[in-house]
């Protein structure tokens, strides 16, 4: 069956260090990969996008890496921030089609 | 990027009953999509709204239970029709930019009693 699994329980880590995020998939063949914060009561936001021929994308603090390979994504938040806190989603656009299909979330609290 | 906005907000139902959820987005997006998230569970893809034609549905969701409408490339409505405890969710639309980049609305939070 298709899966998309992310860190199984909440993060906590203290400000200042790098936040470190999965994301494992089985049964898809995603051309691209996403991610997205959320926060408590509003729709998620999109963060960046890594398509399959690329191994890193950085934006600012963040970081993905994209293993088709290993069928994993790899989401890094450095000098992290409680402004930080939020749910990160993983979503896989698959090559077919335009749907996207989204990850179990993990929950990320930056402790001051 | 896009604003998409919702309505309504909220809303409590009385089993039996049909709610319709208005998502309207301020420019023109390629595609809409409408999502389910339960309570601290991850989105789950309904369906596709299509301008014109009839939503593609994805398995486990069906056009009689939550029909969907798209009259132009900024508006669609999704109907939770016929509804159970089981649909209280918070309910999701988005627009897609371009072929990847997606915005959604601030939800519709469903509660059936």
């Amino acid at each position: 069956s298709q899966k998309i699994e992310q860190n199984s329980e909440a993060l906590n880590i203290q400000e200042g260090k790098t936040a470190t995020l999965t994301c494992n998939y089985t049964n898809y063949s995603p051309a691209y990969l996403q991610w997205y914060r959320q926060d408590p009561g509003r729709g998620p936001v999109f963060l960046l996008l890594i398509r399959e021929n690329e191994k890193e994308k950085r934006k600012e603090r963040l970081k993905v890496t994209f293993d088709t390979t290993l069928k994993q994504s790899l989401f890094h938040i450095t000098a992290s921030q409680p402004a930080d806190s939020a749910t990160y989603l993983c979503a896989l656009g698959e090559r077919t089609g335009n749907q996207f299909y989204f990850g179990t979330g993990t929950s990320l609290t930056v402790i001051p | 990027s896009a604003v998409i906005s919702q309505k309504p907000s909220r809303d409590i139902c009385q089993r039996g009953t049909s709610l319709t959820i208005q998502c309207q987005v301020d420019s023109q997006v390629t595609m809409m999509f409408w999502y389910r998230q339960q309570p601290g569970q991850s989105l789950t893809l309904i369906a596709t709204a299509n301008q014109g034609s009839e939503a593609t549905y994805e398995s486990g969701f069906v056009i009689d239970k939550f029909p969907i409408s798209r009259p132009n490339l900024t508006f669609s409505t999704l109907t939770v029709s016929n509804m159970s405890p089981e649909d209280s969710s918070i309910y999701l639309c988005s627009g897609l930019r371009g072929y990847n980049e997606q915005f959604f609305g601030p939800g519709t939070r469903l509660t059936v009693l």
